[in-house]
């Protein structure tokens, strides 16, 4: 059954403590990509991944970080440093040059009080 | 970073009736992507087009990709109250790895 698959669905932190939102696909996909989604906005880009060992920032890095250690996986770690972490993120993965369709995962949200 | 402008932002429509939304772009470009959301979950992918003045459909939807290749459509073809959720829009510019979204269009379906 391939897909891609996030977890924990619902996280809760207090403030100044970092966290590590989990994402993994098994669709062989080459890119991987984390968004932000606030209420009533679109998707906003955090960073992504074209390939393992390599990333790029998105329009809204500052405050979070990422790896990209495999394939499969690419973890997203918000980090006390983002001042409004309270938000729903969304992991993407991508066949990469051999078709541009981006495939969602189910999303976590993530509040900090 | 830039986003589309998808309207209308929100539609409120009875049980039956066809529904239209667009997303329009100053620049040009190469892929257009329809995708659903339902509240809490990640988007679903509907449809993807690639060349200009394609017009593709999956099932009730049929999404066209404008001539111009700055514009995108949408439309829905006798509603069911299953359709409600997000309709979001997504393009990519030629050589871009990225894609830019649009801010959605929440659709109701009264029964």
């Amino acid at each position: 059954d391939g897909g891609i698959t996030q977890s924990p669905k619902y996280l809760f932190r207090k403030e100044g403590q970092n966290v590590t939102l989990s994402c993994e696909q098994n669709l062989n996909h080459d890119a991987m990509y984390w968004y932000r989604q606030d209420p009533g906005q679109g998707l906003r880009l955090i960073y992504y991944s074209q390939i393992v060992n390599d990333f790029q920032k998105g329009d809204i890095a500052e405050g979070y970080s990422v790896s990209r250690e495999k394939k499969e996986s690419f973890p997203l770690t918000v980090t006390s440093a983002q001042k409004n972490p309270t938000a729903f993120y969304l992991c993407a993965s991508q066949p990469g040059l051999a078709g541009y369709e981006q495939y969602f995962g189910p999303g976590t949200r993530l509040t900090v009080t | 970073g830039q986003q589309l402008n998808q309207s209308p932002q929100s539609m409120f429509i009875q049980e039956g009736e066809d529904v239209s939304m667009n997303c329009t772009s100053s620049s040009i470009f190469n892929t257009w992507l329809w995708y659903k959301q339902d509240p809490g979950e990640g988007p679903v992918l509907l449809i993807a087009l690639y060349k200009a003045g394609e017009l593709t459909s999956n099932g009730r939807l049929t999404a066209q990709f404008g001539i111009t290749r700055k514009d995108s459509f949408l439309n829905i073809s006798a509603s069911i109250p299953s359709d409600v959720g997000i309709y979001f829009c997504a393009g990519r510019r030629g050589g871009s790895e990225k894609l830019v979204f649009g801010k959605g269009t929440k659709l109701t379906v009264n029964p």
